[in-house]
């Protein structure tokens, strides 16, 4: 059983180098989001979606970039990578209230 | 964006002994959770919550969720070295999802 799939793992960039974070569910959730963990910050939402060809902005929404062409795939585009961008990014799923994550892409920008 | 106010931040704790952890909230909530996150890792959800004044238990995991529907509490039961990490609970409402920072537990064996 799969539920969220990220990838990659880890990655290094420099700055003002652009890539995407792919994550994938495979329990037909309606609700996907983005969400980047920075220590003694929490979870703060970047991007969310409600369904296929719907996303909204979450609270820092920056430098960030979504689309959601099925309900399986939402990727993050970071445009182009800043220090700032340095962090845990994770991928979350619902639709029923109960969120689940998965396992993290570790970034880090030079 | 809202955090939810969790606390305590830190926990240092013989094995064996009860861990109790509260969230609390200015709003109200339709779901609260509880996730366990390992270092290096994916949070866990461990206990979700949908109703005001629900009871729920997962093996030694307990926890409530409130009368008012702005506070949740975890309980854990005599713990164990595992139980090490850091737990944190989220509130649901309106298709918006709230956390809070987490409570670091250790165990001391």
């Amino acid at each position: 059983n799969a539920g969220v799939t990220q990838t990659p793992k880890f990655q290094v960039l420099k700055t003002g180098q652009s890539m995407t974070l792919q994550c994938a569910q495979d329990m037909n959730h309606e609700y996907m989001s983005w969400y980047r963990q920075d220590p003694g910050m929490g979870l703060r939402l970047i991007h969310y979606s409600v369904g296929a060809g719907i996303t909204d902005q979450g609270e820092v929404p920056n430098g960030y970039n979504v689309s959601r062409s099925t309900t399986e795939d939402f990727p993050l585009r970071l445009l182009s990578a800043a220090p700032s961008q340095t962090s845990v990014y994770f991928c979350a799923s619902t639709t029923s209230g109960e969120l689940f994550f998965g396992e993290g892409s570790r970034l880090t920008v030079l | 964006g809202q955090q939810l106010n969790q606390s305590p931040q830190s926990m240092f704790i013989q094995e064996g002994e009860d861990v109790s952890m509260n969230c609390t909230s200015s709003s109200i909530f339709n779901t609260w959770l509880w996730y366990k996150q390992d270092p290096g890792e994916g949070p866990v959800l461990l206990i979700a919550l949908y109703k005001a004044g629900e009871l729920t238990s997962n093996g030694r995991l307990t926890a409530q969720f409130g009368i008012t529907r702005k506070d949740s509490f975890l309980n854990i039961s005599a713990s164990i070295p595992s139980d090490v990490g850091i737990y944190f609970c989220a509130g649901h409402s309106s298709s918006q999802f709230y956390f809070g920072t987490g409570t670091s537990l250790t165990v001391i064996p």
